[in-house]
């Protein structure tokens, strides 16, 4: 069974620009997870959807950040316009049952996002 | 609001020597916790959780934690380290009682290092 995937890799944007991450969770799983981690700090929660809907968004930093999951497969996380602070590593996790909050959340590699 | 801390960002330890991660967390009411493994390159992995049946927990790789809630404490062990245990650990805790999504909250990690 294919695990939670990214893409990009890895991304290198001029500030002001627009990036888009791409996050395909585990078949199945209807919750997925997006976190952060800048370069120093822990990782951050940003937020949560329940197949499409978004159950919690807390932790998205301003409104230049915008994520969907259209027909609640694959999420992606758009920041416009993209600046210095937004570098770090972006993870995606998913996990099968929310009615088990202590349901294991299966994390992507992440993607590494560089705003020069 | 709960947050996790986790003593030391970096240890070191000699191949074959036990060892000890630190996580403590803030809470009046035990939380879920976890510790997560990410080797260079790849995606956080799971090692061993805590979901308030035995207190001891046994994970993969030979690692364990013990929740000790005296000391809101969660620490990770293994007794004998191997060159392959050389990554970073976190540690995190989701809080199943206050309309909780499962979304984690991680300490600032702690990067292993195994010498010969």
């Amino acid at each position: 069974e294919a695990g939670v995937t990214q893409f990009p890799s890895h991304s290198v944007i001029e500030k002001g620009q627009t990036v888009t991450l791409r996050c395909d969770p585990i078949s199945g799983h209807d919750n997925l997870y997006w976190y952060r981690r800048v370069m120093g700090k822990e990782i951050k929660f940003l937020l949560h959807f329940v197949k499409e809907s978004k159950q919690d968004e807390s932790g998205m930093p301003n409104n230049r950040f915008l994520a969907e999951r259209t027909g609640g497969t694959y999420s992606t996380l758009k920041v416009q316009p993209a600046e210095l602070e937004d570098s770090g590593v972006y993870f995606c996790a998913s996990s099968q049952d929310l009615t088990r909050t202590q349901e294991t959340q299966y994390f992507g590699p992440g993607t590494r996002l560089l705003v020069l | 609001a709960q947050s996790v801390t986790q003593l030391g960002s970096h240890v070191s330890v000699s191949e074959g020597a036990l060892v000890l991660l630190r996580c403590n967390y803030s809470s009046s009411v035990p939380p879920y916790l976890f510790w997560y493994v990410q080797y260079p390159n790849q995606g956080l992995q799971l090692l061993l959780k805590y979901t308030s049946a035995a207190t001891l927990v046994k994970g993969i790789n030979g690692f364990e934690a013990e929740f000790k809630k005296s000391e809101t404490s969660f620490h990770l062990t293994k007794p004998s380290a191997h060159m392959s245990d050389a990554a970073e650990y976190f540690c995190a805790v989701s809080d199943p009682w206050n309309g909780n999504t499962g979304k984690l909250i991680f300490g600032q990690g702690t990067t292993l290092q195994v010498k010969p």
